[in-house]
């Protein structure tokens, strides 16, 4: 357990549906990022936040998607209209980067599998 | 985007040392190398990290070459619960410092009893 939480860990939905995920990370971290991974695949970058802000976003992340950080703390991941091709492990992770640090290391949850039906 | 390459498969007997090789030849000088394991269904763990030395953890030692082209993961006394994805990474740099993880396919390690 990395303290690093996701719900659900499982959803199954059908074509069409909207879909909420949440990332509750590691309390004092500062850094919060999503992932997605299909089957027999590396994860992949997403987006990206530094407390409250969103500062990075992947090309993956079609307009249907949609992520907030609203107070720097958890994370939730919507997708809207999901399509079958949107089945995949979404994975939050987080990290702490110190002023003046080199480097941060990522710590993954146990990612929300998704089922679009 | 993914700068390294890792053999697809190894498989490595209980109790042995497992040695899991890694290729980044494009790395820049002041890019780290992460490894992550990925168990079947779980999210993948932080293994180690290193820049240019050698580095050692309670779970795995992490051998860079001198001109930092490739690597390689040591479990030293591998177990059946080591069978994991393995995952040689060079980070990428998008914004303000931060870093995403770019996976590749990784090694299928399986252990064997």
């Amino acid at each position: 357990d990395t303290g690093v939480s996701q719900n659900p860990r499982h959803k199954i939905t059908k074509r069409g549906q909207n879909v909420t995920f949440r990332c509750d990370p590691i309390s004092e971290h500062n850094r919060l990022y999503w992932y997605r991974q299909t089957l027999g695949q590396g994860p992949e970058f997403l987006t990206y936040f530094q407390n409250e802000a969103q500062l990075e976003k992947s090309r993956l992340l079609s307009d249907r998607f949609s992520a907030e950080r609203p107070k720097g703390s958890f994370s939730t991941l919507e997708i809207q209209r999901t399509e079958q091709g949107d089945s995949a492990m979404y994975l939050c992770a987080s990290s702490l980067r110190l002023a003046g640090g080199s480097t941060d290391t990522q710590y993954f949850g146990p990612g929300t599998r998704l089922t679009v039906l | 985007d993914a700068k390294t390459t890792q053999p697809p498969s190894m498989d490595c007997a209980e109790g042995r040392a497992a040695n899991l090789p890694c290729n980044h030849s494009t790395i820049s000088g002041n890019e780290y190398v992460y490894w992550y394991r990925q168990i079947h269904s779980q999210g993948p763990q932080y293994i180690i990290h290193g820049l240019k030395n050698n580095e050692t953890n309670e779970m795995a030692s992490l051998i860079i070459t001198e001109d930092r082209k490739s690597s390689t993961l040591i479990l030293p006394h591998a177990t059946l619960r080591d069978t994991a994805v393995y995952y040689c990474i060079v980070r990428v740099a998008i914004i303000q410092g931060a870093q995403k993880l770019v996976f590749g396919q990784g090694t299928r390690l399986t252990i064997n009893p």
